[in-house]
């Protein structure tokens, strides 16, 4: 089945504590992106990346890290998490190397830092 | 840069009821533009992307269409069933690298 996942579903956290969740895709897209979910905020973007190798700041990328070494998967990375960053995130990918194919989501990863 | 508005915030109608969603958009120059479902606790579900060269799109009991001169798109759904209860979002795209500018989502709750 050609899906986006992600890794964990809910995390609770510390501040300070570094953490990764993951972001794979069977689907051989080029484009991969990481995306914010806040209330009355809306989905705003964090990272995306082009293509292995290639990535770039979103709207929102203080505090994140990304890294894309392999087209498959596009791990994020918070080094050193604040409760500001209580969220819930999506991964998505879309087939060509721009925002601009159609873009599908992971499930979400709930984040909560105390 | 690129604002996407939706209204209403929220609305809730009888099953059966055909209904429109509204999606306005500040910048004509979109690539395209795709509507979501979010169900609570679950991802976002892509229902139909529209293309800047097409008017309207059909899937099912679903129609989207798009008038970029207005800057507008609506969702239309006939014949609402319960299970068409959850948020709907539109997002344009503006054609480069750097994804979606997503409206903040219309609440749909249909009635029993």
């Amino acid at each position: 089945e050609a899906q986006v996942t992600q890794n964990p579903r809910y995390l609770i956290t510390v501040t300070g504590k570094k953490l990764t969740v993951t972001c794979s895709q069977n689907m051989n897209h080029e484009y991969m992106s990481w995306y914010r979910q806040d209330p009355g905020l809306g989905l705003r973007q964090i990272y995306y990346s082009m293509n292995v190798e290639v990535t770039d700041k979103g709207d929102v990328p203080e505090g994140y890290k990304v890294s894309r070494k392999e087209k498959r998967n596009f791990p994020l990375i918070l080094e050193s998490p604040s409760p500001n960053q209580t969220s819930l995130y999506f991964c998505a990918s879309s087939l060509g190397t721009s925002g601009s194919n159609e873009q599908f989501f992971g499930p979400g990863t709930r984040l909560t830092v105390l | 840069k690129q604002e996407v508005t939706q209204i209403p915030a929220a609305l809730s109608v009888p099953e059966g009821e055909n209904l429109v969603l509204n999606c306005s958009f500040t910048d004509s120059a979109i690539y395209n533009l795709q509507w979501f479902r979010q169900d609570p606790g679950k991802g976002l579900t892509s229902l139909l992307l529209i293309q800047s060269s097409q008017r309207e799109q059909t899937s099912g009991r679903l129609n989207a269409s798009l008038d970029k001169s207005s800057g507008r798109s609506t969702l239309y759904i006939a014949a609402s069933q319960p299970g068409d209860s959850a948020t709907y979002l539109c997002a344009d795209s503006g054609g480069g690298a750097d994804g979606l500018t997503f409206g903040k989502g219309t609440h749909l709750i249909i009635q029993p």
